[in-house]
């Protein structure tokens, strides 16, 4: 079993409309979530930060994870065709490793 | 912006040529990484480097090496190149590594062919 699931899609969404994008995870040292996003032939940048369980907004973007469920969550709001990327969901444990595991990744199109 | 950058971007070569892919980040980051990406695969974790002279190998089996003779270069070798390498490599560097605030720095990645 991976450490880490995640739908590879593809989402196929209209303009305007709410994406949820999820991450399922099995080891429940992991303390650190984020989720990256990744444009065609580009290497993935970082969205979003979170430490432990809660809610974090940054403008259309919130971040959610529930670690009693080992689930994460990225939802979009009023999505945009820029929008339309690859978004990988990745978990560390923290203290001294330096790995972070990634999810496969969800491709996003956002229709005009 | 990241300052972090990769050559060459996409490379076609023959089976059993050794190549190097080059990767330099001018933020002064001691941590860096390699990342191997296939198409509907996660990203791997091939090799990691925590500063100068220091290098580990990562979680997936790769044949190739790597070096950190200083802290902004950290090139990836195939002695050997084969079809079964053919993928995309991502590097990548961080100030304080995924088990502090996390941020990786990627490059646009390294998209090597063999046929």
């Amino acid at each position: 079993q991976k450490e880490v699931e995640q739908d590879p899609g593809p989402l196929s969404v209209p303009e305007g409309a709410i994406v949820s994008l999820n991450c399922t995870y099995s080891n429940s040292a992991f303390q650190y979530f984020m989720w990256y996003r990744q444009y065609s032939r580009k290497g993935p940048e970082l969205l979003m930060y979170t430490y432990s369980s809660g809610n974090k907004e940054d403008g259309r973007f919130t971040a959610q994870v529930d670690k009693s469920s080992k689930y994460i969550s990225l939802f979009i709001r009023d999505s945009q065709p820029s929008d339309s990327a690859t978004y990988l969901c990745a978990m560390a444990e923290g203290g001294a490793t330096n790995k972070l595991i990634f999810g496969t990744g969800t491709l996003l199109a956002v229709q005009p | 912006e990241a300052d972090i950058y990769q050559t060459p971007r996409y490379l076609v070569i023959g089976t059993g040529k050794k190549i190097t892919l080059e990767c330099s980040q001018t933020m002064g980051h001691d941590k860096m990484y390699w990342y191997q990406q296939d198409p509907g695969m996660e990203l791997h974790l091939i090799h990691y480097s925590y500063g100068v002279n220091s290098t580990e190998k990562g979680d997936l089996s790769s044949e190739s090496t790597v070096s950190r003779i200083r802290t902004e270069h950290f090139p990836l070798t195939l002695e050997s190149a084969r079809p079964s390498h053919t993928s995309q490599y991502l590097c990548a560097s961080s100030e304080y590594g995924a088990g502090g605030s996390g941020e990786l720095f990627f490059g646009e990645g390294s998209r090597l062919t063999v046929l």
